[in-house]
Order: structure tokens, then C-alpha cells, then sequence
């Protein structure tokens, strides 16, 4: 079936310091991978996304690409701010059928000043 | 645009009561979605609809009812409120299930005693 590993947290950062957030899948086909965000008391939006294999999405100086070799999609930043401190959430979605987005656990980001 | 709206915010329910959540959408999207989010759990798929009329089990369905009367509302019963169903509850939707981004609500914070 489809799945979405990403790496445990919490992740602890210091401004402006590098991130990356790992994330792998197990899908038959070709999904689209999203990253969510989830800032502390909201629900989640869509922060990047990518359709198809060496797809690079980006926003918001994230960047993930996708990686159909590896099937990797991982999040990464040059330099996080406070501001970026949330929970960040891979996601597949096949392009076929009804099936909905099938989500990571979740990785805890906190960035100090 | 008001987007996906979620009532109420906060509900505390004792063991046994039975209750809904309203979830509203008002962008015409075909696709709706139930998830709840438990601390180390990620999302969990609860019930979705792929349109008026039309609904299906997620990974958890177990004590929750769903139906989709319109395009616009996709409302969850808790039909006998249990401590295990203490969670967030998001709604999201989406134009289609096929690939698309999903919108989510704020969410439902539901405590069971």
C-alpha cells in the first residue's frame, strides 16, 4: 500500500542555521508529494508540492525535489527563522482513483533565536 | 472566500453523548475529508466523499458517521462518545482526489471525559 516515512523529531535549530527534513514513500505508480505546515493552534496548509519525478517544489525559501530513484522528497531550508518553528507534514497522493493523501507523522520544528 | 470552516472550535462531550462537527466549504470542491491528529500519529483518515451522496471509510471509520447531502457540507457524528475519540478533527477538501492539494479547516479540538 501507500506510505510516507519522515524523519522523527523534534528538531531543534538556531536561527539561521540549515534544515533539512527527511521524507520517504512506497507508492505503486507515480503520486504527487506534498509538504504541509502546520503552525502551533492551525490547521495545516500546503506549503510546497511536486507532480512528477525530478519536479522541484518551492516556497517561502523551501525546496524539496522529488526523487523518484530514491523516492525521496526532503524538505530543506538554507536558513530557518523563528518564524519557521511549526510541524511539517509529507504527503502522496496517487493520480489515479480515489484515493485521498495518505500523511506522515509529522516532524516537530523549533528554531531559537 | 471563506474556504473550509470548521464548528465548533472547542466541545467537551462526556462518555456516551453523541454530538456533530460541522465542516463547510464554500469553494465547490468535489472531494471532502475527515482526519483526526493524535500526538505521535500524524493524520489519521477518518470518512471522505468524492461527492454529493457519495462517501467512503478512511483508516479509522470506527464510531464516527459521515453523509453528504450537498457539495457544501460534510458533517461527522459521534454517535456515542468514547475517551479513545479525544482528539483534533480537520476537514479538508479538494477539487478532485485524483493528485490535488487538499484545503484544510482550523479544526475541532474534542475532549471525551
Amino acid at each position: 500500500g501507500n506510505s510516507v516515512t519522515q524523519m522523527e523529531g523534534p528538531v531543534t535549530l538556531s536561527e539561521e542555521a540549515f534544515l533539512t527534513i527527511n521524507c520517504t514513500y512506497t507508492a505503486t505508480g507515480y503520486p504527487s508529494l506534498f509538504w504541509y505546515v502546520q503552525y502551533p493552534g492551525e490547521g495545516l496548509q500546503l506549503l510546497l508540492k511536486a507532480t512528477k519525478a525530478d519536479d522541484k517544489g518551492s516556497n517561502k525559501g523551501f525546496e524539496a525535489t522529488y526523487r523518484k530513484e530514491t523516492t525521496s522528497f526532503h524538505l530543506e531550508k538554507g536558513s530557518v527563522q523563528v518564524s519557521d518553528s511549526a510541524v511539517y507534514f509529507c504527503a502522496l497522493s496517487r493520480n489515479s482513483g480515489n484515493t485521498p493523501l495518505v500523511f506522515g507523522k509529522g516532524t516537530r520544528l523549533s528554531v531559537i533565536a | 472566500n471563506a474556504g473550509v470552516t470548521q464548528t465548533p472550535k472547542f466541545q467537551v462531550l462526556k462518555t456516551g453523548q453523541s454530538m456533530t462537527l460541522q465542516c463547510a466549504q464554500d469553494m465547490n470542491h468535489e472531494y471532502m475529508s475527515w482526519y483526526r491528529q493524535d500526538p505521535g500519529m500524524g493524520l489519521r483518515l477518518i470518512h471522505y466523499s468524492v461527492g454529493a451522496g457519495i462517501t467512503d471509510q478512511g483508516e479509522v471509520p470506527n464510531g464516527y458517521n459521515v453523509s453528504r447531502s450537498t457539495t457544501e457540507d460534510f458533517p461527522l457524528r459521534l454517535l456515542s462518545a468514547a475517551p479513545s475519540q479525544t482528539s483534533v478533527y480537520f476537514c479538508a477538501s479538494s477539487p478532485t482526489a485524483r493528485g490535488g492539494e487538499q484545503y484544510f479547516g482550523p479544526g475541532t479540538r474534542l475532549t471525551v471525559t
